[in-house]
This record gives structure tokens, sequence and C-alpha cells, in this order.
């Protein structure tokens, strides 16, 4: 069975400053990995996936996440937070050549003016 | 082009009534999606349609749900009777293999059964 692990709720950040939305997770084989955010009354929005390849993955919004084998993890980052960033993240695994994900409880992310 | 739609946006029924949720995929999409997050969990995924036959049923938590997608186009999910661990927010989402099988999704439709 697959899992993700999104070990906070909520992170709070001040705008400007660099942020971290973590992630670990639990695949057998290669992992396929994503990154989604819900804002406020929408759907679910494609930030980022990681499939193969480099192992820094650039997505939408300035929003990057690196996949670490060795850690099981796959950290959602960006250098300088938006208070437009103020959101609910998910992270999601899917065993490789499946595109049906098992997501994890989401992370509520609050950036400060 | 038009975005995953979902139908109602928020539903408030009394337990013992039926319910249809709606989704319209984008125009083009054979794959659709259900899944359904529960208040401060994890979104699970229900089920799978390519086309207008079931690939994946294998969230579906109980006969009590029922998808459809006659025609391959939109789909409905009926739940009846509903109960009152039903609540929660439904996401549909489509996708296309030709365009790597990203998932979009739609708005949700908040559904609360009192």
């Amino acid at each position: 069975a697959q899992s993700v692990a999104q070990p906070e709720d909520q992170v709070n950040v001040a705008e400007g400053n660099p942020l971290t939305v973590k992630c670990t997770y639990s695949v057998s084989g290669n992992p396929y990995l994503f990154w989604y955010v819900q804002y406020p009354n929408r759907g679910l929005q494609f930030l980022l996936k990681y499939i193969t390849g480099d192992n820094l993955v650039k997505g939408s919004y300035g929003f990057e996440a690196e996949f670490n084998k060795s850690q099981t993890s796959f950290h959602l980052k960006k250098p300088s937070a938006l208070v437009s960033d103020s959101a609910l993240y998910f992270c999601a695994v899917s065993r490789g050549g499946s595109y049906i994900p098992t997501f994890g409880r989401g992370t509520s992310l609050i950036v400060h003016p | 082009e038009a975005g995953v739609t979902q139908f109602p946006s928020h539903s408030v029924i009394e337990k013992g009534q039926t319910v249809t949720l709606r989704c319209d995929p984008i125009s083009g999409h054979d794959n659709l999606y259900w899944y359904r997050r529960v208040m401060g969990k994890e979104i699970k995924f229900l089920l799978h349609f390519v086309k207008e036959s079931k690939q994946d049923e294998s969230g579906m938590p109980n006969n009590r749900f029922l998808a459809e997608r006659t025609g391959g186009t939109y789909s409905t999910l009926k739940v009846q009777p509903a109960e009152l661990e039903d609540s929660g927010v439904y996401f549909c989402a489509s996708s296309q293999v030709s365009r790597g099988n990203e998932q979009f999704f739609g708005p949700g439709t908040r559904l609360t059964v009192l």
C-alpha cells in the first residue's frame, strides 16, 4: 500500500521569507510524486510532479520540490513567499505507471504580510 | 478551454435522503475520476472511468454509492440513502493520456448530511 505523510497541519511564514511544506511518502517501486494547491472555493490545481529525471522539479508560481529517494521525501519549497500563496497544499504519490494518486491530509500555508 | 465543472457546489440533506452529484469533465478527456475528502483528512480515491467504462472502483465505500458515466461525457455520483459519514467534499477530475494524463480537478461539491 502507498501512503503520504504531511506532518504539519499548518505552516506560518512571513511574506518574503522562504517556505517549506514537508511531505514524506511510502510506495513500492518507483514513485510518481505530485503537489496540488487548493485556494478557497476552488478545485485542486496542479503545481508540479516528479516522474523521473532531475531530483529538483520546478513548477507553477515559483514553487519547486526536491525528490530525495533516501529520505523518501518530496518537500515543497519557494524562495520568497507571497501572501497570495496562502492556501491548502496536498502532496500525493502513486506507484510508477499509475496516475491515481494517494493524497496526504493537506497542509494549510498561511503567509503573513 | 473550460475546466472541470461540478454541480451543485453545496448540498445539505437529511440522513436517509438521496443526493446526486454531477461532474462535467474537460471536453475530450476520456478519463474521469471521483475523489472524496472528509473534513481534515486525506483526499481518497473513489473510482475511475475510461470513457463510459468503470476502470477501477476499488475506492467506493459501499453499495449506497452509484456512479455512472453514460455516453462517456458527464458523470453522476448518487448516494442513496445518505448517511452522516458521507459528509465531505466530493471532487471530480479528468485527464487525457495524450496530454500526459495530468488530472484537472473541479471545485468540488460540499455535501453535508444532517
